[in-house]
């Protein structure tokens, strides 16, 4: 069964830093990977999706990437923002979506 | 589109009452998902429909839990009797057809607490 994992569970930095969220998955046999955002109380935000054939896709601050052969994902956030705070997950899509436990990010004024 | 929309947006029930959670997924997406979030578990899948056919029911915790899809523009989520440990906030999520197009979009979720 695939399991999605992501590290770390919570992340605290200052505005202004450029910082990376991981996501490793253990089978490579996947059509998409996807990245949410939840804020407190709301739903799931898709931030990005990357296709199995593609390695990288960006989105204004946010460039996430894919490595299928080694199983893994990365969000990198540019000059973080206090309203980049939030929950960010990440889901693989085989015969249906495995999504991983997020991270907790707070971006300190 | 107006995306997935959900309803109703909070509901506080009793123990022992039942409780019918409601989905219109996004129109031409062929694939509806119900998944459940709390605290300790995560999210949870707990049922998905392709086409309107149920395809893996596995994650709907016991028999109090059902799930239908009469057509392609609803579904229901149906707790009888309801229990206080089913308290959680309820997704649902549609995409469009599989394999490698298939972005998945959710709604804004139903925040069930029974008492």
């Amino acid at each position: 069964k695939q399991e999605v994992t992501q590290i770390p569970a919570a992340l605290s930095v200052p505005e202004g830093e450029n910082l990376v969220l991981n996501c490793s998955f253990t089978d490579s046999a996947i059509y998409n990977l996807q990245w949410f955002r939840q804020d407190p109380g709301k739903g799931l935000t898709s931030l990005l999706l990357i296709q199995s054939s593609q390695r990288e896709q960006t989105s204004g601050r946010l460039n996430a990437s894919l490595d299928k052969s080694s199983g893994r994902s990365t969000l990198y956030i540019a000059a973080s923002q206090p309203g980049d705070s939030a929950t960010y997950l990440c889901a693989v899509r085989g015969n249906q979506f495995y999504f991983g436990t997020g991270t907790s990010l707070t971006v300190i004024p | 589109d107006a995306g997935v929309i959900q309803s109703p947006r909070h509901e506080v029930t009793e123990m022992g009452q039942e409780v019918t959670l409601r989905c219109k997924p996004i129109s031409g997406h062929d694939y509806l998902f119900w998944y459940r979030q709390t605290m300790m578990r995560g999210l949870e899948l707990l049922i998905y429909f392709n086409n309107n056919v149920p395809i893996d029911d596995s994650g709907m915790p016991e028999d109090r839990f059902s799930a239908k899809m009469p057509n392609a523009s609803f579904s229901t989520l149906k707790i009888q009797p309801s229990e206080p440990r089913d308290s959680a906030v309820y997704f649902c999520a549609s995409s469009p057809a599989g394999g490698t197009s298939g972005e998945l979009f959710f709604g804004e979720g139903s925040r069930l607490t029974v008492l």
